[in-house]
């Protein structure tokens, strides 16, 4: 399954199928965008950044994508898995080593 | 494997009542942040410490509100009088200088009455 738009609050997919989760940021100055997963009644958990000159980056079933142009960051996790279930979070950060600013976050649901 | 540790993990209080907030960072990193989490607000930055210096409490009320570093060991967030306005997850996290991995703990969930 895929979100549609810039953000949804909810993202309901079935195990195996492929999710993005999208992210509208703000300032154009922030030098990293990261995303974060935070399970239930955990702090949340790096998943991957990607450098503001950078288009694409990928992880371990992870891809983060950039456009720079319409401010747009998104989280393509491949072949979802129940374990992937949480709210993930996109955030800028304006300078290495410096505090995040969190955005709104997508609740991701995944049925066996 | 090393972990950012918070304590209480779970705090219920009386309005007016005083809160400390403890957190220790993980060994070597040099940079400690709280966020304040809510459903209404999401996560927010307090404060945060660069080799125990405070760089940035902006997010803070400061008049409630205070954050510390005590040593490289500890970094603590009072609030002094508490109000049920501050019922929220408060997380630290920790990381290093030009990271861009933070860190967080499993924070502390604070509920003012």
């Amino acid at each position: 399954g895929e979100s549609v738009g810039l953000h949804l609050p909810t993202l309901s997919v079935q195990e195996g199928d492929n999710s993005i989760i999208n992210c509208a940021y703000s300032n154009s100055a922030s030098d990293y965008f990261i995303w974060y997963k935070q399970e239930s009644g955990k702090g949340p958990q790096f998943i991957i950044d990607i450098r503001s000159n950078m288009d694409k980056r990928q992880g371990q079933r992870v891809t983060v994508l950039l456009n720079k142009t319409v401010k747009h960051l998104s989280l393509q996790i491949a072949a979802t898995q129940p374990g992937d279930s949480a709210v993930y979070f996109c955030a800028e950060n304006p300078q290495a080593g410096t505090a995040l600013i969190f955005g709104k976050g997508t609740t991701l649901s995944v049925s066996s | 494997d090393a972990r950012v540790t918070q304590t209480p993990r779970d705090k219920v209080t009386e309005m007016g009542q005083e809160v400390t907030m403890r957190c220790q960072p993980i060994l070597g990193h040099n940079t400690v942040f709280w966020y304040r989490q809510t459903m209404m607000q999401g996560l927010e930055l307090l404060a945060y410490f660069r080799n125990r210096a405070p760089l940035d409490d902006s997010g803070m009320p400061k008049d409630r509100f205070s954050a510390e570093m005590p040593d490289a060991t500890l970094a603590t967030l009072k609030i002094q009088p508490s109000e049920p306005r501050d019922s929220a997850v408060y997380f630290c996290a920790s990381g290093f200088l030009f990271g861009n991995e933070q860190f967080f703990g499993p924070g502390t969930r604070l509920t003012v009455l």
